[in-house]
């Protein structure tokens, strides 16, 4: 089993509607854990942070499941802008930086 | 407010040139410094990542080199770059400690041709 596992995407999906990704990790030992948001060609930036069974911010959710080892992010009401990689991180031995592993990215496209 | 400089944003360069790209991070002292590659489709790679002056641990073998001058510039090399080498490279900066956020720069798209 890989480190952390994306769905693959690309994900299609019309303005106005909900979706979800899901990110599995194999490392049980992490404790925290991150969405970032890529555009193309252009840096990661920090989108939601995960330290207890969830968090939410505006249209954005994030879950965890511990037990299952998988990290969900929900996206209500897209919008055109949300198009994007979504990259799911998750840190290895001691929550360090340097052992942070990302995952492949979904690639989500809201269209009009 | 912490801010993070890189460049340049786009470098083509022949196969068997030198390589040097830099980064520097404003507004924050010790800062954990990083070196990320990202091929076209792929995910992100760490190369290296450093914890202070002159101290850089190599996550992959390649025939690229990374130095910390001081504390908040952190410099990529190469002496001959290969095909393989070419990508996107992001620097990134954490705050040490547990639960570290990484945050990164704007990239350097590099074709080596």
């Amino acid at each position: 089993r890989k480190e952390v596992e994306q769905d693959p995407g690309p994900f299609n999906v019309p303005e106005g509607a909900t979706v979800a990704f899901n990110c599995t990790y194999s490392n049980s030992a992490s404790q925290s854990f991150f969405w970032y948001r890529q555009d193309c060609r252009k840096e990661p930036k920090l989108l939601m942070s995960v330290y207890s069974s969830g968090n939410e911010d505006g249209r954005f959710t994030a879950q965890l499941n511990r037990a299952s080892q998988y990290i969900s992010l929900l996206i209500r009401d897209s919008k055109l802008s949300d198009s994007a990689t979504y990259l799911c991180v998750v840190p290895g031995r001691d929550n360090y930086g340097q052992n942070f592993v990302f995952g492949p990215g979904t690639r989500l496209s809201v269209l009009p | 407010s912490q801010t993070i400089h890189q460049w340049p944003a786009t470098l083509v360069q022949p196969v068997g040139s030198p390589l040097s790209l830099e980064c520097t991070v404003e507004g924050t002292s010790n800062p954990n410094l990083y070196w990320y590659r990202q091929a076209a489709g792929r995910g992100l790679q760490l190369l290296f990542y450093s914890v202070g002056i002159g101290q850089i641990s190599s996550e992959v073998p390649q025939n690229l080199s990374a130095s910390r001058p001081q504390d908040r510039q952190f410099i990529l090399s190469s002496k001959k770059l290969l095909l393989s080498d070419s990508g996107f490279y992001l620097c990134a900066w954490s705050v040490p400690g547990i639960n570290e956020k990484l945050f990164f720069g704007s990239g350097t798209q590099l074709s080596v041709l």
